[in-house]
């Protein structure tokens, strides 16, 4: 257990619909990552938020969007779901917002949209 | 245009062996490279980094190799094990910020007893 939660684990949906995943970081972690590993693609990095605040962006859709809530939690949105969004989605965390700390991850959320 | 190349999606080793992986980069600003091991079914796991300014980092079993003109990182596992079996991820990041990893697609390795 990397002390990273992800949830739900599995989820199956159809296109159009809007999905949330959720992520709560190790204890003591202010940072939360995402990322989306698609079929047979390495981790894209999605977004970054550092207590509380966005720190960072990366290839993250318009249809998707995160917040970090007081309590460090976060949540992934993703709307308006196509075939391609199905995906394995981490979050991670780190204890500070930059410099070469390790990403630790959790088990993922797999995302099947039909 | 994909800045972390990883050009075998496979490897199979017999246990006690070496096993070699393999790494190429083609962005310059790198400077902190990481390999992760992941299992099925579970998340990523940090296994071992270097920094750009060294070209060797060990750590038991592990050992990965940095060759900065060559803009390629190998991990090396001496003697390999059954339970290095999963998918090794090579990452890199550029001026100390993690929170921009960019990832290789990944390597299975099977290490057959």
């Amino acid at each position: 257990d990397s002390g990273v939660t992800q949830t739900p684990k599995h989820l199956i949906t159809a296109t159009g619909q809007r999905v949330t995943l959720r992520c709560s970081p190790r204890s003591g972690d202010l940072s939360v990552y995402w990322y989306q590993q698609s079929l047979d693609q390495g981790l894209q990095f999605l977004i970054q938020y550092y207590n509380g605040e966005e720190r960072a962006k990366g290839n993250i859709l318009e249809r998707f969007s995160a917040q970090q809530f007081p309590d460090l939690h976060s949540e992934l949105n993703l709307s308006s779901l196509e075939l391609g969004d199905s995906a394995l989605y981490f979050c991670a965390s780190t204890r500070g917002g930059s410099g070469a700390n390790v990403l630790t991850f959790g088990a993922g959320s797999r995302l099947t949209v039909l | 245009d994909q800045q972390v190349k990883q050009n075998s999606p496979s490897l199979s080793v017999q246990e006690g062996r070496i096993s070699i992986l393999n790494c190429d980069y083609t962005n310059s600003m790198f400077d902190y490279f990481l390999w992760y091991k992941k299992y099925p079914a579970e998340g990523p796991t940090f296994l071992i980094s270097i920094s750009s300014i060294k070209d060797k980092n060990e750590d038991g079993r592990f050992t990965v190799f940095l060759n900065k003109s060559a803009k390629h990182l190998s991990l090396h596992i001496v003697p390999s094990q059954p339970g290095d079996s999963a998918v090794y991820f090579c990452a890199a990041s550029a001026g100390g910020s993690n929170y921009k990893l960019t990832f290789g697609k990944g390597t299975l390795l099977t290490v057959n007893p």
